[in-house]
């Protein structure tokens, strides 16, 4: 059974940057699919960040392209997301996606001084 | 960037009632890429429908999608207790990939 598991720091200072690992267990980076991230604030609806694929290329959501990274470790079987200079607006609930067809239970994070 | 706007905001039906949810986009959505999510409290995201019309997999067939272009619907007929839950839709074909801002199916 393929499953998806966020972690990180659920607290981040203002201006600092938020990192993420998603860990997969049960398939593999080297297959086919896209492996991506979308958030969501409190009381508000779902973001995409953006996604990457080993093989395939990578596309970021233009209104955060200039502060996120995502990238891949297929020694690991990780995904991992950098998010830079954040702010309150960043608080939010993070997922990493496979594909969209299978989730995370997602990470919360809040930015907060 | 495409805007999803999804009707209504909240729906109140009981039990083995029919369910109609609807997804109307800013743009035309290409080669129908529209997806349907259910997210239940505390747990992640699940995909329902791809392709507009497409089942993901163990979904049952009470539960389907129809559309094309700027219009589409979810239905879910024979409501049980755990469809009572909050509806997205998305779109992925055009880079930001969007959501709807959801539609919350409650038990009346």
């Amino acid at each position: 059974q393929v499953q998806l598991r966020e972690s990180g720091p659920g607290l981040v200072k203002p201006s600092g940057t938020l990192s993420l690992i998603c860990n997969i267990s049960g398939d593999s980076i080297s297959s086919t699919s896209w492996w991506g991230w979308v958030r969501q604030p409190p009381g508000k609806g779902l973001e995409w960040i953006g996604q990457r694929h080993l093989i395939g290329g990578i596309n970021y959501n233009p209104s955060l392209e200039s502060r996120v990274t995502l990238s891949l470790d297929r020694s690991t079987n990780q995904v991992f997301l950098y998010l830079r200079s954040v702010t309150a607006a960043d608080t939010a609930k993070y997922y990493c996606t496979r594909d969209f067809d299978l989730w995370g239970q997602g990470t919360r994070v809040t930015v907060s001084s | 960037e495409v805007v999803l706007t999804q009707s209504p905001g909240t729906l109140s039906l009981s039990p083995g009632d029919r369910a109609t949810l609807h997804c109307r986009a800013s743009h035309t959505v290409p080669s129908d890429y529209l997806a349907w999510f259910q997210e239940r409290p505390g747990q992640a995201p699940r995909l329902l429908i791809f392709g507009a019309s497409t089942r993901a997999s163990d979904i049952p067939d009470r539960i389907s999608g129809s559309g094309s272009g700027t219009d589409f619907t979810l239905s879910i007929s024979r409501l049980e207790p755990e469809d009572f839950a909050v509806y997205f839709c998305q779109q992925y074909a055009t880079s930001p990939y969007t959501f709807g801002q959801g539609t919350r199916l409650e038990i009346k």
